[in-house]
């Protein structure tokens, strides 16, 4: 079953942009990652983000994460043409294993 | 480069045929991941395995699926008499150790296309 759930499902932004895609969950986590899948090639880690955490960065990601409502988002900054991907949020339970949301997909036009 | 392996990276067979599907992780990585992709949507777990303790097998959606890791790396994934449901591209990942609360990244290889006619 999937935890995740992002929103929107697809997004199409011009470069220079920023893009916001929200994930939602629905049990406690370790911690909620998102990755990247680019078209024909594996699923790239972006980056993690702690229960006890509420902010990060890395680059032009900022990720956010709000256990009260369990949620997060990820905003991208400055996008690119080479940011279009599939984008997807994963929570890690018990167990270790990590469970994905369906996605959401990026176009970024130049 | 000395990522996750996958073999092969497509694979066509027929309905009710058996298929076997390789992973390599990283060297040294303790955890192993098998997970199935199917068209436009997200990942579904499928089974994990920890270096020598049993493997979680509660993403397997049927009988048909089992999985083996051999010498605690490389790991085969075995589907029998295979449905037009099975088509899909499983992936494979592989971690240093499993978390609690530390830092887990999973390493995913390109993955392994599969369709059933």
């Amino acid at each position: 079953s999937q935890q995740g759930e992002e929103d929107p499902q697809a997004l199409s932004i011009q470069e220079g942009e920023n893009a916001t895609m929200n994930c939602s969950y629905k049990t406690s986590i370790n911690n909620l990652q998102w990755y990247r899948q680019n078209s024909g090639r594996g699923l790239v880690h972006l980056i993690l983000i702690r229960s006890n955490e509420r902010e990060k960065h890395s680059g032009r990601l900022r990720v956010t994460l709000d256990t009260s409502k369990k949620s997060s988002s990820l905003l991208i900054t400055a996008s690119r043409a080479a940011d279009t991907a599939s984008y997807f949020c994963a929570t890690e339970e018990y167990g270790n294993k990590l469970v994905f949301g369906a996605g959401t997909i990026l176009r970024v036009k130049s | 480069g000395a990522g996750v392996s996958q073999s092969p990276s497509n694979k066509v067979t027929e309905k009710g045929k058996d298929v076997e599907l390789r992973c390599d992780p990283i060297s040294g990585h303790t955890a192993l991941y098998w997970y199935r992709q199917s068209l436009g949507q997200g990942l579904e777990f499928l089974i994990y395995f920890q270096g020598n303790s049993a493997p979680d097998k509660s993403g397997l959606p049927s009988d048909r699926f089992s999985a083996e890791r051999t010498g605690g790396s490389v790991s085969t994934l075995t589907i029998q008499r295979t449905q037009q449901e099975d088509s899909a591209v499983y992936l494979c990942a592989s971690s240093l150790a499993p978390s609690g609360m530390s830092y887990n990244e999973q390493f995913f290889g390109p993955g392994t296309r599969l369709t059933v006619l």
